[in-house]
């Protein structure tokens, strides 16, 4: 079973501290992607990868921005904490062919004070 | 852009009845179509999905048609049971990429 591990399952942090989400996974996957998920908005796509050191923005960049050193972790960066950015937030991963859809990781409740 | 709209957005159904929730997506060249569940406090988990050359697709109580031409795809739950009790989002995977556009999602809620 393919495991995607989010270090952090609650942060609590404050405005205008940088804040770093980190994400694994286990299966030599090739594409990992960041969301957040907000009530009546569904899952929105911050960034995603599909290759070391290769990134692509997805829908809502602003105020994020990733790293991917190594094929099993992706971070994720905020910058300079917002309220705005208090969300939940899913690191997913996929195989190359995309055969079975996203593995999620168990989220993290990012709260900025 | 690429989008894809879900409804409707809250869904109470009484246990043993069926369950309905459709969505609509942007992209004619679409051509994965996945559903994902997610329970109170956990991760989104799929539970069916269906490709652009498949009309219809079944798992027992679960199952997911695709209509092309309409550009819409739906789950079904029939026999629903408390369990059945989630958030439900709908996704396409779009000409070309690897990466998912999801449904604003449905929480559906099974009465006993």
């Amino acid at each position: 079973d393919v495991k995607v591990t989010q270090s952090s399952r609650y942060l609590v942090k404050r405005t205008g501290e940088k804040v770093f989400l980190e994400c694994v996974q286990d299966m030599d996957h090739e594409n990992m992607f960041w969301y957040r998920q907000d009530p009546g908005l569904g899952l929105r796509l911050i960034y995603f990868s599909y290759d070391v050191k290769m990134k692509e923005k997805g829908d809502i960049p602003e105020g994020y921005s990733v790293s991917r050193e190594k094929k099993e972790r992706f971070s994720l960066i905020l910058e300079s904490a917002s309220t705005n950015q208090t969300s939940m937030y899913l690191c997913a991963s996929i195989n190359p062919g995309g055969e079975n859809g996203y593995t999620f990781g168990s989220g993290t409740r990012l709260t900025v004070v | 852009g690429e989008n894809v709209e879900q409804h409707p957005s809250t869904l109470s159904v009484q246990e043993g009845d069926s369950a309905v929730i459709k969505c609509t997506y942007s992209d004619s060249a679409s051509n994965y179509f996945p559903w994902y569940k997610q329970e109170l406090g956990k991760r989104p988990q799929l539970i069916i999905d269906i490709r652009s050359n498949v009309g219809e697709k079944k798992d027992q109580r679960i199952a997911v048609t695709l209509n092309k031409t309409a550009k819409h795809f739906s789950l079904h739950i029939t026999e629903t049971q408390p369990e059945d009790s989630a958030v439900y989002f709908c996704a396409a995977r779009f000409q070309g990429a690897q990466k998912l556009v999801f449904g604003q999602g449905t929480r559906l809620t099974i009465n006993p």
